[in-house]
């Protein structure tokens, strides 16, 4: 399996500021994702990280309001831009390498939004 | 659109008790099925997955579950569960030959009290 960390594991963020969400991954892999879960409610798919273009969005996402990079094979970040009170979420990064088929999970970053 | 639901949404059950989780999911094709598990604290682990070939799949820590195809289900069950089994459990679909796109369910919180 794959190990995959995130920083910050949690911030309390003004409304009207961004915050960049790193994931860092121990080895090599071929996908990288990003999602959401916000309270209450279950695990949503924001983008997938594509490694030297541009991410691939899920609908009701756009580039705008989550820019994502994906410099190399190991690292992603996303930004959350523009904050508002209803991002606060939790926000997962996961990465998949393709002879797995599935898909392994950092421990998350909390953001709350005031 | 593909959608995954999970009928219990809080479980309790006394340890040695035998668990049954429901999972339904809604699409026409061939799909991929998994079962996370999130501990208190910890990130979302792989419980278990089902591609192909046997419908009855056994996974980590005693579970199992079994996809039945005329029903859309995958549910999850364990014999006999342990005080250390208390955790969120998600179900979560792909559909076949694109793995990347994991649709969760809403998650059931199992407790087990010893």
């Amino acid at each position: 399996s794959a190990v995959i960390s995130q920083k910050p594991s949690r911030d309390i963020c003004q409304r009207g500021t961004s915050l960049t969400i790193q994931c860092q991954v121990d080895s090599q892999v071929t996908m990288m994702f990003w999602y959401r879960q916000q309270p209450g409610q279950s695990l949503t798919l924001i983008a997938t990280a594509n490694q030297g273009s541009e991410a691939t969005y899920e609908s009701g996402f756009v580039i705008d309001k989550f820019p994502i990079s994906r410099p190399n094979l190991t690292f992603s970040t996303l930004t959350v831009s523009n904050m508002s009170p209803e991002d606060s979420s939790i926000y997962l990064c996961s990465a998949e390498r393709a002879s797995y088929n599935e898909q392994f999970f950092g421990p998350g970053t909390r953001l709350t939004v005031l | 659109a593909q959608s995954v639901s999970q009928h219990n949404h809080h479980v309790i059950l006394s340890e040695a008790a035998s668990l049954e989780l429901g999972c339904n999911y809604s699409y026409g094709g061939t799909v991929n099925l998994f079962w996370y598990v999130q501990y208190p604290g910890q990130h979302l682990q792989l419980l278990l997955k089902y591609f192909s070939g046997d419908p009855l799949v056994k996974g980590i820590k005693g579970f199992e579950a079994e996809f039945i195809k005329s029903k859309f289900s995958f549910n999850l069950r364990k014999p006999s569960v342990q005080w250390s089994d208390t955790a969120e459990y998600f179900c979560a679909v792909s559909v076949s030959g694109n793995t990347g796109k994991l649709i969760f369910g809403q998650g059931t919180t199992l407790q087990v009290k010893p």
